[in-house]
C-alpha cells in the first residue's frame, strides 16, 4: 500500500539554524499537510497546500515557516532560524480530495539544541 | 477554548473488556476522524464519519451530529490495541483533540 514518507526520521539541530523537513506524499494526492506535536501535547495543524499553494495556516507558521513543493513529488517545510520551541515531532500528511481521509507518514522529530 | 474534548484522558483495561471513547466538538464538521496513534509516534487513520455508524474488525465508530459527540468501541480488547486514540474533527484541515491512553493488560 503506498504510503508517506518522512526524511530524516529524527533531526538535531543548533538554535538559530535553518532545517529542512522533508515528506514525499502519496503519489496521486493533491492535498497537503503539515502538522506538529509538541511532547505530551495535542497534534496541531501548521499549513495546508494545495493547487501549488498555501491554502489554509495556523498562528504558529509565522514568517520562520515557509513550504514548498519543489518538485511535483517532494512537499518541504523549511524553518529558517529554529528556535527552542520548535523542537516537536512534525507529521506530513496528504490526502487525494476533500472528502478523502489524510494519509500521514510516521513523522521527523526535531531537536532543537 | 477547546474545540474538541476526549474522555478519558487514560484508560486501563483487561483483555477482552469492551472500551468506550468519547468525543465532543463544539464547531459545524463535514467529517470527523478516529486515529491510533503508537507510542512510537506515527499515525494511522482509523475512520472517517460524517454520520451514522462504521465497523472495522472489532473498532466501532459512531457519531451524532445533532448533539455533536461521536463514540470509538473496542470490543474484546487486546493488548496491541495499546495505544493512543485521536479524534480529529475535519474543517480540511483536522482539528486534534487531546487523545486517550489505552493501556490493556493481559
Amino acid at each position: 500500500e503506498p504510503e508517506v514518507t518522512q526524511t530524516p526520521s529524527h533531526q538535531v539541530t543548533q538554535m538559530g539554524q535553518e532545517v529542512i523537513l522533508r515528506c514525499v506524499p502519496i503519489s496521486n494526492h493533491l492535498y497537503f499537510y503539515w502538522y506538529r506535536q509538541i511532547l505530551g501535547q495535542k497534534v496541531e495543524f501548521l499549513v495546508s497546500f494545495y493547487n501549488n499553494e498555501i491554502s489554509e495556516k495556523s498562528e504558529i507558521f509565522d514568517d520562520q515557516f515557509s513550504v514548498e513543493r519543489p518538485d511535483g513529488s517532494n512537499f518541504t517545510l523549511k524553518i529558517r532560524s529554529t528556535k527552542l520551541e520548535d523542537s516537536a515531532m512534525y507529521f506530513c500528511a496528504s490526502k487525494r480530495d476533500r472528502n478523502q481521509p489524510q494519509h500521514f507518514g510516521d513523522g521527523t522529530r526535531l531537536s532543537i539544541l | 477554548k477547546n474545540e474538541v474534548e476526549q474522555s478519558p484522558q487514560n484508560l486501563t483495561a483487561q483483555e477482552g473488556e469492551f472500551i468506550t471513547i468519547n468525543c465532543s466538538y463544539s464547531v459545524g464538521i463535514s467529517a470527523l476522524h478516529w486515529l491510533q496513534q503508537h507510542p512510537g509516534g506515527g499515525i494511522v487513520s482509523l475512520f472517517m464519519l460524517s454520520s451514522g455508524k462504521k465497523k472495522h474488525g472489532r473498532l466501532i465508530a459512531t457519531i451524532n451530529i445533532q448533539e455533536k459527540h461521536s463514540s470509538l468501541h473496542i470490543t474484546a480488547s487486546h493488548p496491541r490495541d495499546s495505544a493512543v486514540y485521536i479524534c480529529a474533527v475535519d474543517l480540511v484541515k483536522l482539528i486534534f483533540g487531546t487523545g486517550t491512553r489505552l493501556q490493556v493488560f493481559p
